[in-house]
């Protein structure tokens, strides 16, 4: 089973500020037909179901503002929210998609400064 | 309007059984492969099965947590998504979604979801 980790657990920024959230694989999900990174990020607010953000790593679901950008290679991947608004306060999760069981990251906090 | 909405949840005593559904609207429910999350109270995203399409011969998956207690399966004709769930433990307390999966696999439409509990 592949097993996604997130640093931090936690963080505060800044209203304006760039938020940077880190998410590793136990393995790769780069799938070598396609050359696809098999991971999205999602974003859960409180009460409220999670929000498709990103997939195949980099790619903005549609609707999504353009200061939400993710990146990333092999194992090793990345959420910025640049200049981060008061209602991106919300708990973030990475997600492996490449093969069962579909793990989730343990998730990250971002709140304000 | 496109929309998942799950229904079914409650209390139930260890040992017992559940079955939540999901009624979809506003899409093509057939096309898709449907899954179920799980989130226990303050606690991060688990996945819990998955269903596929008719063209995929609605073939299952399912997290090893659930293996051979939870059923996951679909009424097309019905725009509908089903979890059968048996033999609950109070470690499956949780809120449940109903999940769309899009094509190449991310997860892009959650429903509200559905607390069930298991205690005695």
């Amino acid at each position: 089973d592949i097993v996604m980790t997130q640093s931090p657990d936690s963080l505060a920024v800044s209203l304006g500020e760039r938020a940077t959230i880190n998410c590793k694989s136990s393995q790769s999900v780069l799938y070598s037909s396609n050359n696809r990174l098999y991971v999205a990020w999602y974003q859960q607010k409180p009460g409220q179901p999670p929000k498709l953000l990103i997939y195949w790593a980099s790619t903005r679901e549609s609707g999504v503002p353009d200061r939400f950008s993710g990146s990333g290679s092999g194992t090793d991947f990345t959420l910025t929210i640049d200049s981060l608004h008061a209602e991106d306060v919300a708990v973030y999760y990475c997600q492996q998609y490449y093969s069962p069981p579909y793990s989730f990251g343990p998730g990250t906090k971002v709140d304000i400064k | 309007e496109v929309q998942l909405m799950e229904s079914g949840g409650g209390l139930v005593q260890p040992g017992g059984s559940l079955r939540l559904s999901c009624a979809a609207s506003g899409f093509t429910f057939s096309d898709y492969y449907m899954d179920w999350v799980r989130q226990a109270p303050g606690k991060g995203l688990e996945w819990v099965g998955r269903v596929r399409s008719k063209g995929q011969s609605y073939t299952t998956d399912y997290a090893a947590s659930v293996r051979g207690r939870f059923t996951v399966s679909r009424d097309d004709s019905k725009n509908s998504l089903y979890l059968q769930m048996n033999s609950l433990k109070t470690e499956d307390t949780a809120v449940f979604y109903c999940v769309r999966v899009k094509s190449g696999g991310a997860f892009d439409m959650w429903g509200q979801g559905t607390m069930v509990t298991v205690s005695s």
